[in-house]
């Protein structure tokens, strides 16, 4: 299985920026992917295979990296994003990270 | 719009099968991929498994003994069979579409209990 690590949590005060990592055990290329996932709902795709952001996304949301190493990145924050943000790879069978729950100060 | 719904029953016993349904809407499952992720309490997300678009199925091989994915097209609809199950498959069940750009649509969840 190709192990995602993602920090358990992060709070930020809104207006800031916020950087939320993925570290893959074995490389994905470009297939990693973001989801924002609120209680009692089903996660949303934000940003596909790297950078790309999904339909209906704010713009706020943007991600990079490569090989091994992926960031979420939100500017600025906005209350409406308190939630959890897990990363996903699909360059092997599908596996997800255990999530980084973003609070806001 | 493409919208996926879970159905099922709610509690399993112990050593039984779970059986799910997928119906979806605004989109024919004979296109993509359509496939299976569970949600364990505590956060943990598995993909389970999936069924393309032709037909062919590819599982967690972590549960490749248990699972079964299949379709009925002229319903629209795939369907989730998980053999032998324990308390450790409760979680809430997620439907969903696409794979290598990510899971696009999701279903709402349901949450199965395994319990006897």
């Amino acid at each position: 299985d190709t192990v995602l690590t993602q920090s358990p949590a992060l709070a930020v005060s809104p207006g800031e920026r916020v950087s939320i990592s993925c570290r893959a055990s074995e490389g994905v290329n470009s297939f990693m992917h973001w989801y924002q996932q609120k209680p009692g709902q089903q996660p949303k795709l934000l940003i596909y295979k790297t950078s790309n952001l999904a339909s209906g996304v704010p713009a706020r949301f943007s991600g990079s990296g490569s090989g091994t190493d992926f960031t979420l990145t939100i500017d600025p924050v906005e209350a409406d994003d308190t939630a959890t943000y897990f990363c996903q790879q699909s360059w092997n069978d599908p596996t997800f990270g255990a999530g980084t729950k973003l609070e806001l100060k | 719009e493409v919208q996926l719904q879970e159905s099922g029953p709610g509690l399993v016993k112990p050593s039984q099968s779970l059986s799910l349904t997928c119906s979806v809407t605004g989109y024919s499952i004979t296109n993509n991929y359509w496939g299976w992720i569970r949600k364990f309490p505590g956060n943990k997300m598995e993909w389970m498994g999936y069924i393309s678009h032709s037909g062919s199925t590819a599982y967690n091989p972590s549960l490749k003994s248990r699972i079964s994915i299949t379709r009925d097209t002229s319903k629209n609809q795939f369907f989730l069979q998980l053999n032998s199950v324990t308390t450790e498959d409760t979680a809430t069940y997620y439907c969903a579409s696409s794979i290598s750009t990510g899971f696009t649509y999701w279903g709402q969840g349901t949450l199965v209990t395994v319990s006897s």
